[in-house]
């Protein structure tokens, strides 16, 4: 059982440049989550999923969007990277939006430069 | 809007005790957790704790919740080295419907033989 798979663990981005961040979990969880952490700052909620076909902001949603490709995929997009969103992005999901637990990816380390 | 306020910084002797301290704002939270992130990890769920909750046990760790105060600590006892690690306060607004969570900056507990 894979949890919460993200992809790719390590990405330097030029600035201007765009990608897309890839988050997938194998546990039919309904809701799902992309954090950015930061030092000194926790993580922050940049955007979330509360079920397939819906999306909200968060915390700190500027510089980005998200698509619900599907139950198991939540993908997050740089259109034009910044130096500002150099982080560590982490993707979770839980059983539902009050379960209790939500589990977390590994991780994508990004440096824009 | 919500704040969540850790320590940043712990360091025990292995054996002894550790209490890590968090105090939030939002008197209307409904769960308060506590993260645990190991080095190049993800988050994972250590406890957590409902808000009509003063104390819930399990195993080394003890979760105390003052509600009058909003203070709230983990007490990890016979701490190891293995349990050198960041600990993340966090809690989810009751309003929120869903597991946005809102985290804390972070304590690094750092455990030496």
């Amino acid at each position: 059982n894979a949890g919460v798979t993200q992809t790719p663990k390590f990405q330097v981005l030029k600035t201007g440049q765009s990608m897309t961040l890839q988050c997938a979990q194998d546990m039919n969880h309904n809701s799902m989550y992309w954090y950015r952490q930061d030092p000194g700052m926790g993580l922050r909620l940049i955007y979330y999923s509360a079920s397939e076909g819906t999306t909200d902001k968060g915390e700190v949603p500027n510089g980005y969007n998200v698509s619900r490709l599907n139950k198991r995929e939540f993908s997050l997009r740089l259109e034009s990277a910044a130096p500002s969103q150099t982080s560590v992005y982490f993707c979770a999901s839980s059983r539902t939006g009050t379960d209790t637990e939500a589990f977390f990816g590994q991780g994508t380390r990004l440096t824009v430069v | 809007g919500e704040d969540v306020e850790q320590s940043l910084f712990l360091s025990v002797r292995e054996g002894d005790s550790s209490v890590i301290n968090c105090t939030y704002t939002d008197s209307s939270s409904t769960y308060l957790y506590w993260y645990k992130q190991e080095p190049g990890a993800g988050l994972q769920l250590l406890t957590y704790i409902f808000s009509n909750m003063d104390m819930k046990q399990d195993q080394r760790l003890t979760v105390l919740l003052n509600k009058k105060d909003k203070h709230l600590s983990l007490r990890i006892a016979d701490t190891q080295t293995g349990d050198s690690a960041i600990y993340f306060c966090a809690e989810s607004p009751r309003d929120s419907g869903y597991s946005t969570l809102t985290f804390g900056k972070g304590t690094m507990l750092l455990v030496s033989p």
